[in-house]
């Protein structure tokens, strides 16, 4: 199975930007397509689809979240954070089946 | 509009087979693949398995022995069975449909607590 490795936390302050990583312990790219998409979670809701394939914002999504990156490492960027977006992040993969989840990112304030 | 909703009881005592239903609404089970994926309390997202448009399933490793995955496709229905439950398998129950563009609805999902 393809591991994806994420920080458990980061700390930023309102009107920052904030970057999140996540590793995949394989290229989850093919060709042009890079197979990774991000979620975030607020307590007590089910997961939103932010960002598909690397670098597409999902519908309804602020232009303030942004994704990068290809192969095995890439980036959510929230820019700049409000306090709306305090939240857990997870990055998926579905390069390959059993499609599998960071373990996801708390973004807490300063 | 696309809705999924997941409904079963919240609480199993162990041993006991959990019995979960996804009702689906604004899309067809025949076009689109639906999914489940549990978390446990205070912790991240497993995938559990998946019911495939053309109605093929496939499921994670660690799960496989104990958990069965059905549709019917006439009430619009996902059904995810799963037998000899035990305590870590507390906690809430997703059902998403998934595209080329990642899991794009999920359902609310349902907490079930395994508890004698």
């Amino acid at each position: 199975d393809i591991v994806l490795t994420q920080s458990p936390a980061l700390a930023v302050s309102l009107g920052q930007r904030a970057t999140i990583s996540c590793r995949a312990s394989q290229s989850v790219s093919i060709s042009r397509y890079n197979l990774m998409h991000w979620y975030q979670q607020k307590p007590g809701q089910q997961p939103k689809l932010l960002i598909y394939r690397a670098s597409n914002l999902a519908s309804g999504i602020p232009a303030r979240f942004s994704g990068s990156g290809s192969g095995t490492d890439f980036t959510l960027t929230i820019n700049p954070v409000q306090a709306d977006d305090i939240a857990t992040y997870y990055c998926q993969q579905s390069r390959e089946s059993p499609p599998t989840f960071g373990g996801g990112t708390k973004l807490e304030l300063k | 509009q696309v809705q999924l909703t997941e409904s079963g009881p919240g609480l199993v005592h162990p041993s006991e087979t959990l019995s979960l239903t996804c009702t689906v609404s604004g899309f067809s089970l025949t076009g689109y693949s639906v999914y489940w994926v549990r978390q446990p309390s205070g912790k991240g997202l497993e995938w559990m398995g998946r019911m495939r448009y053309n109605g093929d399933t496939s499921y994670n490793s660690a799960l496989k022995s104990r958990l069965s995955i059905s549709r019917d496709t006439s009430k619009n229905q996902v059904f995810l069975k799963m037998n000899s439950l035990q305590t870590d398998d507390t906690g809430t129950y997703y059902c998403t449909r998934v595209t080329t563009e990642g899991f794009d609805y999920w359902g609310q999902g349902v907490m079930v607590t395994v508890s004698s």
